[in-house]
């Protein structure tokens, strides 16, 4: 089954307290994406990755690292944090091939008290 | 810059009439436009969406969508909404350029389907 996982699905951490929280996609697509949603705000996307080994700052990067050492993974680290980083995280990857259409995984409910 | 609008927070309609979820853009060129569903505690899920071709485009779950180049609107509808579609509902548009893979949402529009 095509899919995108990740992991953990609920995570409350303090403040500080490095932590990853892991992405993989079984479609072989290109490109990855992570996005914050917050209410009323809608998706912002944090990071986006191309291929392996390329990866960009979406609209609100900060606080966050992303690596892409494998097409299938795309893990998004916080090194440090905060409590507005509280919020629900999604990963996602698309391909040219089907015009960008984003596949989402299911989201990390992060809590940073 | 690209964007995308979605005038209204939140929609209510009677289950078996027809519904309407609004969406207008901005973009630069040819837009390629997206409508995700989500249902409580799940991710996103594709609904449909339109790259060229005819303007009405249909998609999952007997939904379908006009795209309206004039009025830089892409709405999206359903003839005889369902208790179950109550949900969050978003629109998208492409970001150029292209190679970002990067979707541009509005703000959500809840849907709230009464017996």
């Amino acid at each position: 089954e095509a899919q995108v996982t990740q992991n953990p699905r609920y995570l409350i951490t303090v403040t500080g307290k490095k932590l990853t929280v892991t992405c993989s996609q079984n479609m072989n697509h290109e490109y990855m994406s992570w996005y914050r949603q917050d209410p009323g705000l809608g998706l912002r996307q944090i990071y986006y990755s191309m291929n392996v080994e390329v990866t960009d700052k979406g609209d609100v990067p900060e606080g966050y690292k992303v690596s892409r050492k494998e097409k299938r993974n795309f893990p998004l680290i916080l090194e440090s944090p905060s409590p507005n980083q509280t919020s629900l995280y999604f990963c996602a990857s698309s391909t040219a091939r089907s015009s960008y259409e984003q596949y989402f995984g299911p989201g990390t409910r992060l809590t940073v008290t | 810059a690209q964007s995308v609008a979605q005038p209204e927070d939140q929609v209510n309609v009677a289950e078996g009439n027809p519904l309407t979820v609004k969406c207008t853009y901005s973009v630069s060129g040819n837009p390629y436009l997206f409508w995700y569903v989500q249902y409580p505690n799940r991710g996103l899920q594709f609904l449909l969406k339109y790259i060229t071709g005819d303007n009405l485009v249909k998609g999952s779950y007997g939904f379908e969508a006009e795209f309206n180049k004039s009025q830089t609107s892409f709405h999206l509808k359903k003839p005889s909404a369902l208790v179950s579609d109550s949900a969050l509902y978003f629109c998208a548009v492409r970001d150029k350029p292209s190679n970002t893979g990067k979707l541009i949402f509005g703000q959500g529009t809840t849907l709230q389907v009464k017996p």
